[in-house]
C-alpha cells in the first residue's frame, strides 16, 4: 500500500525558514517524481513544485510564487522528499501536501499525504 | 503560465441528478488534465487522469471528456458521498489547478 507521510509543519515567524519532510512507502520511491501542493485556509489548491525521479535526473521546477525561496530535494536511500522553505511570508500559511506522480513521466497526482499545516505569523 | 478556469464555482444539486463541471485552459493542454475530489479536512483524491481515464477504484458514475482547452467532469447520478469540492489540474506544462467547484445539496 502506498503511503505518504508529511512532517515538519508548525508556527513560524515571517522571514524564518522551515523544512518539511515527506516519507514514502509502498512504491519504488526513486523512480517517481514527487510534488508539493499547498492550500491556504479556505482557499483552493496551489501547485508549489516538484522534483523529478532518478530516471529523469532529479531536476526541479517551481511555481513563480515560491521560486528562489523554496527548494525541493530528495533522499532516495531513505524514501524522503524535502521542501525547504526560506524567507517565509504570511501568505505562505497553508496546509502543505506531498504527492506522488501517477506515472514516472506524467504529473497527475495519484497519492497524497495527509498534509501538514504551516502557519507564518508574527 | 497556463491558467485554468472552472465553472460554476458552486453548484446546487440533488441526489440522483446529473452534474457537469467545466474546466477551460488558457492554451491547449492536449489531454493532460486530471480531476480531483476534496472533502473538508481531507486530502484531495484523484478521480480522472488524461482527461478521460478513470482512476482505479473510482465509481463509474464519474466520467471525464474533452481535449485542447475545454474539458468536463460529469457525475451521472449524484450520490450522497459526492457532495464535495472538485478541482481540475493541467499537467501539460508544470501544473496548475482550477479554482474549484463546490457541489452542495440543493
Amino acid at each position: 500500500e502506498v503511503q505518504l507521510v508529511e512532517s515538519g509543519g508548525g508556527f513560524i515567524q515571517p522571514g524564518r525558514s522551515l523544512r518539511l519532510s515527506c516519507t514514502g512507502s509502498g512504491f519504488t520511491f526513486g523512480d517517481y517524481a514527487m510534488s508539493w501542493v499547498r492550500q491556504a485556509p479556505g482557499k483552493g489548491l496551489e501547485w508549489v513544485g516538484f522534483i523529478r525521479g532518478r530516471p529523469y535526473g532529479g531536476t526541479t521546477e517551481y511555481a513563480a510564487s515560491v521560486k528562489g525561496r523554496f527548494t525541493i530535494s530528495r533522499d532516495d536511500s531513505k524514501s524522503i522528499a524535502y521542501l525547504q522553505m526560506n524567507s517565509l511570508k504570511t501568505e505562505d500559511t497553508a496546509v502543505y501536501y506531498c504527492n506522488k506522480w501517477g506515472a514516472t513521466s506524467y504529473a497527475y497526482l495519484d497519492y497524497w499525504g495527509q498534509g501538514t499545516l504551516v502557519t507564518v505569523s508574527s | 503560465d497556463i491558467q485554468m478556469t472552472q465553472s460554476p464555482s458552486t453548484l446546487s444539486a440533488s441526489v440522483g441528478d446529473r452534474v457537469t463541471i467545466t474546466c477551460r485552459a488558457s492554451q491547449t493542454i492536449v489531454t493532460w488534465l486530471a480531476w480531483y475530489q476534496q472533502k473538508p479536512g481531507k486530502a484531495p483524491k484523484l478521480l480522472i487522469y488524461k482527461a478521460s481515464s478513470l482512476e482505479s477504484g473510482v465509481p463509474s458514475r464519474f466520467s471525464g471528456s474533452g481535449s485542447g482547452t475545454e474539458f468536463t467532469l460529469t457525475i451521472s447520478r449524484l450520490q450522497p458521498d459526492d457532495f464535495a469540492t472538485y478541482y481540475c489540474q493541467q499537467y501539460n506544462r508544470y501544473s496548475t489547478f482550477g479554482q474549484g467547484t463546490k457541489v452542495e445539496i440543493k
